[in-house]
């Protein structure tokens, strides 16, 4: 147990569907990630957030949609996906930089999803 | 942010010492070497950092030349459980409020044999 839980941990949808996935972390920490990790490829950092502000977005299609609404919850929207969005998506978080500055970012267990 | 290179694969006798190496020859001063590992189809889990010191801790240890060039990621007795994918990523230190952002490349997939 990382202490990031994320749900669901597996979801099948259509093309045309809308759903979610959840992230929430229970460790006090300011930072929230969503990296993306396809069949045989490298972990790909999608969104950060700090202080519930995004300070990143690595050219994600518009397709996916963050949404940090307080330093505890993470969220993926999504909606008219494609088949080759079928990864593992993957949250993490780290700690504030006064509690912890060694860098570590702790994982979830991932949500496997499946674009039919 | 400095590029590594691993090996694409290893593998390692269950109970014996598993040496993963990485290289970075393009470090830079304020730079650490990082190592996580992915067991299969869950979250990467941290295990070790350092700057120039060699470190250890329950799980690993990590010896870093003294260039800062290469480190190495000691499994001192390996175990199934520790098959698993073993990143090792360079990264500068974090400054106040910064997010702490990692690239991962594709790692070593270490295998202990039984």
């Amino acid at each position: 147990e990382t202490g990031v839980t994320q749900t669901p941990r597996h979801l099948v949808m259509g093309m045309t569907n809308k759903k979610s996935l959840k992230c929430e972390q229970h460790l006090g920490h300011n930072a929230m990630y969503w990296y993306k990790q396809s069949a045989k490829k490298p972990l790909e950092l999608m969104f950060v957030y700090s202080l519930e502000e995004r300070v990143e977005n690595n050219s994600v299609p518009s397709r996916f949609s963050p949404e940090c609404p307080n330093s505890s919850h993470l969220f993926l929207h999504l909606h008219t996906l494609q088949p080759e969005d079928s990864a593992l998506y993957l949250c993490a978080s780290s700690p504030k930089p006064g509690q912890s500055n060694t860098g570590e970012l702790f994982f979830g267990e991932g949500s496997r999803l499946t674009v039919l | 942010d400095a590029k590594t290179t691993q090996p694409t694969s290893m593998d390692c006798a269950e109970g014996r010492a598993a040496n993963l190496p990485c290289n970075h020859s393009t470090i830079s001063g304020n730079e650490y070497v990082y190592w996580y590992r992915q067991i299969h189809s869950q979250g990467p889990q941290y295990i070790i950092h350092g700057l120039k010191n060699n470190e250890t801790n329950e799980m690993a240890s990590l010896i870093i030349t003294e260039d800062r060039k290469s480190s190495t990621l000691i499994l001192p007795h390996a175990t199934l459980r520790d098959t698993a994918v073993y990143y090792c990523i360079v990264r500068g230190g974090f400054s106040s409020g910064s997010a702490r952002q990692l690239t991962f490349g594709s790692g070593t997939q270490l295998t202990v044999l039984p």
